[in-house]
């Protein structure tokens, strides 16, 4: 099975900050990577998928890049509604198992 | 809207079974991929179980496998979890989740990931 792993687990940042959040699979997994964002007591919200493509409605200041087994989601300028916890999540495994990573918490500085 | 919303969750024993439900509305149901989602009080996001849209193709995570049983109506827009010989560690919110297809420069359908969530349903597993 795959395993994903992020880095860091936390981070403390303040409000314009550029935030990196780093993904590693255990294996090549091409482009198929997700980025969701979760608030306390609220369901994830998808914020990237295949790596790179924003999903629709989410600000332009969230991006994502990599590919086969290394993965970053920058926040260009971390705004107050950005604290929160992101994870990824590899969608390349046939058959279907969504193996998700660990998260990473952003909180404030 | 489009929107997912769980229900059935609650306070089991630990044996003992729960049947939870996920009903769709302000899309077409039938034609798309779902999945169940939990997480433990204070961790992460685990992936729990796929279903294809005509419900001919399962999988389950090994945690599971064996005691869960994923299922769908079409016909009621309803997906469902039907969780037996429930342990404590099966404690958490459990999400449905829907499987959006993106496809590639090409047009080819390529890539997924899980674009609308329900609220959550909370499972306790207790005696």
């Amino acid at each position: 099975d795959i395993q994903m792993t992020q880095s860091p687990s936390s981070l403390s940042a303040s409000v314009g900050d550029r935030v990196t959040i780093t993904c590693r699979a255990s294996q090549s997994i091409s482009s198929y990577l997700n980025w969701y964002q979760q608030k306390p007591g609220k369901a994830p919200k998808l914020l990237i998928y295949a790596a790179s493509s924003l999903q629709s409605g989410v600000p332009s200041r969230f991006s994502g890049s990599g590919s086969g087994t290394d993965f970053t989601l920058t926040i260009s300028s971390l705004q107050p509604e950005d604290f929160a916890t992101y994870y990824c999540q590899q969608s390349y495994s046939t058959p279907p198992i969504f193996t998700f990573g660990p998260g990473t918490k952003v909180d404030i500085k | 809207e489009v929107q997912l919303v769980e229900s059935g969750g609650g306070l089991v024993q630990p044996g003992g079974s729960l049947r939870l439900s996920c009903a769709a509305s302000g899309f077409t149901f039938s034609s798309y991929e779902m999945n169940w989602v939990r997480q433990a009080p204070g961790k992460g996001l685990e992936w729990v179980s796929y279903i294809s849209s005509s419900g001919s193709t399962i999988y389950y995570a090994d945690s599971v496998k064996g005691r869960f049983t994923i299922s769908r109506d079409n016909a009621k827009n309803s997906l469902y979890l039907q969780m037996n010989s429930l342990r404590a560690e099966d404690t958490a919110v459990y999400y449905c989740a829907r499987v959006c297809p993106y496809y590639d420069s090409s047009g080819y359908y390529a890539y997924d990931a899980f674009d609308i969530w329900g609220q959550g349903t909370m499972v306790t597993v207790s005696s």
